[in-house]
């Protein structure tokens, strides 16, 4: 069965620090794709990042980095010099083909980060 | 390009009742899914359409149905209102079906049962 955990349930830093949103996933596929979405207080979830299970290079864009490993079922993900836009509640999600081929989505309970100036 | 249109953004209902959500996607997509969101729980799946048909469910009561339009348009209703329906719902559009697909979230209805 499908899991996803965030272990952390809300995370509070200062201005310019970076932190690190954890995100352990299960799965019996061997093909699967992990998400990471962000959600501010307007609502709208916002799609950051997918990684396939086939690829584990890491991936930068800007102060976002992502830490994909598959020995750990870990795909984490960092902010460098935070932000307080950066404040929001951060999803992570796993996607596995169901039967007939369709997406099945399994969302984590979210981490919801505050950035203090 | 419009982004996904959740209607309406706020609503009260009174126990018992029942409510009826809508939702437009993105011109183009064909994939509709209903998200629940609650404080403890999180986002739960409750269901996804794709030209017209249900294909997956989430676990929730037969309280919740849906159904998705031939212009791709969803409705969500929730029947016979209980306080513990009480949550943001969240509609996602999607241009396919396949795993690897991104979703393209709306603003969310505010649900609130009294």
């Amino acid at each position: 069965a499908q899991k996803v955990t965030q272990a952390q349930t809300e995370i509070s830093v200062v201005e310019k620090e970076d932190v690190t949103l954890d995100c352990v996933y299960e799965t019996r596929d061997t093909t699967y794709y992990l998400f990471w979405y962000k959600q501010p207080p307007s609502g709208e979830l916002v799609f950051l990042i997918r990684r396939n299970s086939f690829d584990e290079q890491n991936e930068i864009s800007g102060r976002y980095s992502w830490n994909f490993q598959k020995s750990t079922s870990s795909f984490n993900f960092t902010i460098t010099a935070s932000q307080v836009v950066d404040s929001a509640v951060y999803f992570c999600a796993l996607s596995e083909a169901g039967s007939g081929g369709y997406q099945k989505v399994t969302f984590g309970i979210g981490t919801k980060l505050q950035v203090i100036p | 390009k419009a982004g996904v249109t959740q209607t309406p953004r706020y609503l009260i209902k009174t126990r018992g009742q029942q409510v009826t959500l809508s939702c437009s996607p993105i011109s183009g997509h064909r994939s509709v899914s209903w998200y629940q969101q609650t404080p403890g729980q999180g986002l739960q799946f409750l269901f996804e359409y794709f030209s017209e048909t249900q294909r997956n469910k989430g676990n929730f009561p037969g309280r919740f149905s849906g159904r998705q339009f031939s212009n791709s348009r969803s409705e969500m209703n929730v029947s016979t209102l209980e306080l513990g329906d009480s949550a943001l719902y969240l509609c996602a559009s999607s241009p396919s079906q396949g795993a690897n697909t991104e979703a393209f979230f709306g603003q969310g209805t505010r649900l609130t049962v009294v």
